[in-house]
């Protein structure tokens, strides 16, 4: 199982809109729409921001959302705010071996 | 409200094994998927295996398989991961936190977390 590409950062000051990627194949990405992401903060556990690309859990804030186009998957977070600075990982349901998941690398995000 | 209370933090030496447990409460335990996850230090996240709770099934990352040992005690409500530490690796290289992790909606989403298991692997 090979990762999932993604920046390994991005900045953005306060207010403004950022996005991050997260490329894999047509046997994760591209081939279901089970893509996940996930906040961490320092020393925490990951926290689930959106799911089946594009659905937000509740309690988590409309400044987030996600999207796909083939075999990319994207997370936006609009109005930035200091709060939001954190790493971010992407994953993906994949079909080798069956029913498993595959992580991206993981993007620093820092709000300037 | 669901919480999963993973155990205490643990030191190995190389060769050795270790159980690690997630005590999972406020759902129905049986209805969902747990998963395991785990983090070298500085790293990302790895995505080591997945039990069914209901029937015991589980799957485990090529990474993981034959090495990791994922099961439930559902009288319990807990989840466990055995991981046999590397004996070809006089390195740290088993050195992570881990993290038990329930289904969410789809499935291969994670809900809720653990607060994460130190394991540090040292000679």
């Amino acid at each position: 199982q090979s990762a999932l590409t993604q920046p390994a950062s991005v900045s953005g000051s306060p207010g403004q809109s950022i996005t991050i990627s997260c490329t894999g194949t047509g046997s994760d990405v591209g081939g279901y729409n089970y893509v996940s992401w996930y906040q961490q903060h320092p020393g925490k556990a990951p926290k689930l921001m959106i799911y089946e690309v594009t659905n937000r859990p509740s309690g988590v804030s409309n400044r987030f959302s996600g999207s796909k186009s083939g075999n990319t998957a994207s997370l936006t977070i609009s109005g930035l705010q200091a709060e939001d600075e954190a790493h971010y990982y992407c994953s993906s349901y994949t079909r080798s071996p069956p029913l498993g998941v595959v992580f991206g690398g993981g993007t620093k995000l820092t709000v300037l | 409200q669901v919480q999963l209370v993973q155990s205490g933090a643990d030191v190995k030496k190389p060769g050795a094994s270790v159980k690690v447990s997630c005590k999972a409460s406020g759902y129905t335990f049986t209805s969902y998927g747990l998963h395991w996850v785990r983090q070298a230090p500085g790293q990302g996240l790895e995505w080591m295996g997945w039990i069914n709770v209901g029937n015991g099934d589980t799957n485990y990352s090529p990474k993981f398989q034959g090495r990791v040992t994922i099961s439930r005690d559902t009288s319990a409500t807990r989840g466990y991961m055995e991981v046999n530490m590397d004996l070809s690796s006089l390195t740290s290289q088993d050195t992570a936190v881990y993290y038990c992790a329930r289904e969410g909606a789809s499935g291969y989403d994670f809900e809720y977390w653990g607060q994460g298991t130190l394991v540090t692997v040292s000679s």
